[in-house]
């Protein structure tokens, strides 16, 4: 039962256009949800996050969107740039449980 | 350290054996996590440890799965009778507690090969 999916597994986008991640999640008691970005042989390291109350949280060239209703989320990049070539995996949990359920991720690729 | 330790990077097993796979947290965080990663699948949760106890092991595959945390610091995953389908990586995560959500760490992981 995967309660939280990427239906993408890869994307590629040309450097300095934005970068569109898509995520689906399931279980409609998670209320928290994170990107993470992957670089081969090193662990995934914490992007941004959004609670359950807002519908959009920024942080410089990231965006998360946050549709409740459509149980949707999706990161926005822009610009993209070489550096953001990774796998990103969405992630969802639930006020007060410390466990994070995980996507099966996208690997982007930025195009110089 | 200066961040989530684990060792080793990388392990070969013959079906069969017992392994131990380590973490060293970041010093300081009380909550430690074990997920792993199979072949194109996402992490999958294992366990997590708020100091030594394990308030969470939902995650952990079968009776062969067992971890351990001495002085809310090291962790050790044990694997015995390791089988096929034990190969992944497995990836160790600490925060510091009550930012369990947000306060992630990963360590670089252990890739687990049985053969």
């Amino acid at each position: 039962d995967q309660q939280v999916k990427q239906n993408s597994p890869s994307l590629s986008v040309q450097e300095g256009r934005i970068s569109i991640l898509n995520c689906d999640y399931t279980n409609s008691m998670f209320d928290y949800f994170l990107w993470y970005k992957k670089y081969p042989a090193e662990g995934p390291t914490f992007l941004i996050s959004i609670s359950s109350i807002k519908d959009k949280n920024e942080d410089g060239r990231f965006t998360v969107f946050l549709n409740k209703s459509a149980k949707h989320l999706s990161l926005h990049i822009v610009p993209s740039q070489p550096g953001d070539s990774a796998v990103y995996f969405c992630a969802a949990s639930r006020f007060g449980n410390e466990k994070l359920t995980f996507g099966t991720g996208t690997r982007l690729t930025i195009i110089p | 350290g200066a961040g989530v330790s684990q060792s080793p990077s990388n392990k070969v097993t013959e079906k069969g054996k017992d392994v131990e796979l380590r973490c060293d947290p970041i010093s300081g965080h009380t909550a430690l996590y074990w997920y792993r990663q199979s072949l194109g699948q996402g992490l999958e949760f294992l366990i997590y440890f708020q100091g030594n106890s394990a308030p969470d092991k939902s995650g952990l595959p079968s009776d062969r799965f067992s971890a351990e945390r001495t002085g809310g610091s090291v962790s050790t995953l044990t694997i015995q009778r390791t089988q096929q389908e034990d190969s992944a990586v497995y990836l160790c995560a600490s925060s510091v507690s009550g930012q369990g959500t947000l306060g992630y760490t990963f360590g670089s992981g252990t890739r687990l090969t049985v053969v």
